[in-house]
């Protein structure tokens, strides 16, 4: 089973500023990876997959990228509803296995 | 508009059985691949099924296999979970959510969900 660490496991940010989420692979999952956002309460949802093409719908503010074992999601300038709880997901092998997530919360 | 709605959830005794429900709008479950997909209480998501957009394969993970079924029928465009011999472990919250790929083998990344629907196993 492919591992997924995702680090760091809170990230405090202020309004506006850049945030940066990594997101590692025990081994390679090419670029079948996808990352979701889920705030309280509420579903995940689906922002990137192929490691860094947005989903539909989703402000160009985030961005993903990485290959292999090591990926990035990057929000540019954070927004109030972008506090949240971030998952990465790889799907390149049996079982699809996600990280246990990194919660962005307001500095 | 596409919507997924999970219904079913409870609280049940060790041992016992459940069956889920998610009602699908705004796309056929012939067209698309659809998963299970669970969170326990404070934790992450943990895959748990698939059926393919044909229903000629059904995939489990292997700490439900055995013990969880998914289903569907068509005409009711509605997706089903059958638990059994559930466990405490079992605890969480099950969200049904849809495969990307329509008309093909499944993606296995979700680009739909519902908003889930509760399961308390407990005596």
């Amino acid at each position: 089973e492919t591992v997924m660490t995702q680090s760091p496991a809170t990230l405090p940010v202020s309004l506006g500023e850049r945030a940066t989420l990594s997101c590692g692979a025990s081994q390679s999952v090419s670029s079948d990876l996808a990352w979701y956002q889920q705030k309280p309460g509420q579903a995940p949802r689906l922002l990137i997959y192929g490691a860094s093409t947005r989903a539909t719908g989703i402000p160009a503010r985030f961005s993903g990228s990485g290959s292999g074992t090591e990926f990035t999601l990057t929000i540019s300038s954070l927004q109030s509803e972008d506090f949240a709880v971030y998952y990465c997901q790889q799907y390149n092998s049996w079982p699809q296995t996600f990280g246990h997530g990194t919660k962005v919360e307001i500095k | 508009q596409v919507q997924l709605v999970e219904s079913g959830g409870g609280v049940v005794q060790p041992g016992k059985s459940l069956s889920l429900s998610c009602a699908v709008s705004g796309f056929t479950l012939s067209s698309y691949g659809m998963h299970w997909v669970r969170q326990a209480p404070g934790k992450g998501l943990e895959w748990v099924a698939v059926v393919w957009y044909d229903g000629s394969n059904k995939y489990y993970a292997d700490s439900v296999k055995g013990r969880l079924t998914i289903s569907r029928d068509i005409s009711k465009n509605t997706l089903y979970l059958q638990m059994s011999s559930l466990r405490a472990e079992d605890t969480a919250v099950y969200y049904c959510a849809r495969d990307p790929n329509a008309l093909g083998s499944p993606y296995y990344y979700m680009d739909v969900w519902g908003k889930g629907t509760t399961v308390t196993v407990s005596s």
